[in-house]
């Protein structure tokens, strides 16, 4: 099966620009997750998706960061206007639903660079 | 609420030597544990899980982790270290019935030949 798909790879900007990452998760995976990696450290949760509705965003900071998952299937995330503590791997992963334990599939995320 | 503890932020083994990557929860819910690895400018892969069946648990490219809820730790082995398993190792705990994922803060794994 095909894996988790991010774009773009990798994004340089200068702050308070903005950007935006797609994700394309699993055929048929209800949930979706998008994470923020900060170099040196383990992955947090900015956005948990169940089908199209919101599940978990305590973590995102809505001053600048919005996602959406239109017609449940794909995902953006976008960061407007971008800070310099923003450079970060950005984590795109899917699972079949909640609950039970279900393990994640990871998209090779995008890096960000904010100069 | 859940969290993770992993001891080392840096281990350096030889190949051929045991590994041993040492990761304790904390969680006010029954848990599941987890280990992923990432190899550079790659996402996470999963080694393998803990969900409440057998407590040592066998995953992929020869790793084990055996849960050992007296003292709450999950941590990973493998009797014998290969080049290839230079990376960074997460652990990962959820609460049963809510998948988010609280990951500890990694442990880079460096082999010696």
């Amino acid at each position: 099966e095909a894996g988790v798909a991010q774009s773009p790879r990798y994004k340089i900007i200068e702050k308070r620009q903005s950007v935006a990452f797609w994700c394309n998760p699993i055929s048929g995976h209800a949930t979706l997750y998008w994470y923020q990696q900060i170099l040196g450290q383990g992955p947090k949760l900015l956005i948990q998706f169940q089908n199209n509705g919101v599940v978990d965003d305590s973590q995102l900071p809505k001053d600048r960061f919005s996602a959406e998952r239109l017609k449940g299937v794909d995902s953006t995330l976008k960061i407007q206007p971008a800070k310099l503590e923003d450079s970060a791997v950005y984590l795109c992963a899917s699972s079949l639903g909640l609950g039970e334990g279900y393990g994640y599939t990871f998209g090779s995320g995008t890096r960000l660079t904010v100069v | 609420a859940q969290s993770v503890t992993q001891l080392g932020s840096h281990v350096s083994v030889s190949e051929g030597a045991l590994v041993l990557l040492r990761c304790n929860y904390s969680s006010s819910v029954p848990p599941y544990l987890f280990w992923y690895v990432q190899y550079p400018n790659q996402g996470l892969q999963l080694l393998l899980k803990y969900t409440s069946a057998a407590t040592l648990v066998k995953g992929i490219n020869g790793f084990e982790a055996e849960f050992k809820k007296s003292e709450t730790s999950f941590h990973l082995t493998k009797p014998s270290a290969h080049m290839s398993d230079a990376a960074e190792y997460f652990c990962a705990v959820s609460g049963q019935g809510a998948q988010k994922l609280v990951f500890g803060q990694g442990t880079r794994l460096t082999i010696n030949p």
